[in-house]
């Protein structure tokens, strides 16, 4: 099946600073999304991203669909950007597979 | 965007007893979609809840453990039976919003077996 890695799976940063997260998939996707859970344990979607760059505040995050990577950018990290970051591949129209995740601590 | 509201929000249980977890949603819905996230770990998909169908397992899960049932467009329940402390997880509904493009999940229901 399809396989989906992210890294680095611990990230420590101090506020103010700037971050890139990773994800590699193993396959073609159609579908490819980004989430948020906070310390509370909230699900959160950040991105649709099956190709190509979007934006949103501080946030941004590139496809790379023909190298199937995704990249995920946070500038200027707050305390509030702390949790865990998962990126996500649809295998079959509906189901999502996750990667492991990356857990970010945004110390202030 | 969907709205969904899941219940209950967390649980204590002993072994031996079932737990039904409700999902609800602000609109009506072809899909919805069961995941366990374990203690530390990333979530996995448990079942496929299609109105008027019976669920559709992955592997690793099976009816007898988690029954699921999918009444109308808006609702779905799933019992966790026979509980061990193994099933101690988050359990998330999730929905495809609009135009099928991003899922989007219920607040979780956070389930601790003694």
């Amino acid at each position: 099946g399809i396989q989906v890695e992210q890294s680095p799976p611990d990230l420590i940063l101090q506020e103010g600073a700037n971050s890139t997260l990773r994800c590699n998939f193993s396959d073609s996707v159609n579908n490819l999304q980004w989430f948020h859970q906070n310390p509370w344990g909230q699900l959160i979607n950040l991105f649709y991203i099956p190709s190509g760059t979007k934006q949103n505040g501080r946030l941004s995050a590139t496809t790379v669909a023909t190298e199937r990577y995704s990249l995920l950018y946070i500038s200027s990290s707050q305390t509030t950007d702390s949790g865990v970051y998962f990126c996500a591949v649809e295998l079959i129209w509906g189901k999502l597979i996750f990667g492991q995740g990356t857990e970010l601590s945004v110390k202030p | 965007s969907a709205v969904i509201s899941q219940k209950p929000s967390r649980d204590i249980c002993q072994r031996g007893t079932s737990l039904t977890i409700q999902c609800q949603v602000d609109s009506q819905v072809t899909m919805m979609f069961w995941y366990r996230q374990q203690p530390g770990q990333s979530l996995t998909l448990i079942a496929t809840a299609n109105q008027g169908s019976e669920a559709t397992y992955e592997s690793g899960f099976v009816i007898d453990k988690f029954p699921i049932s999918r009444p109308n467009l808006t609702f779905s329940t799933l019992t966790v039976s026979n509980m061990s402390p193994e099933d101690s997880s988050i359990y998330l509904c999730s929905v495809w919003g609009q135009g099928n493009e991003k899922l989007f999940f219920g607040s979780g229901t956070q389930l601790s077996v003694l």
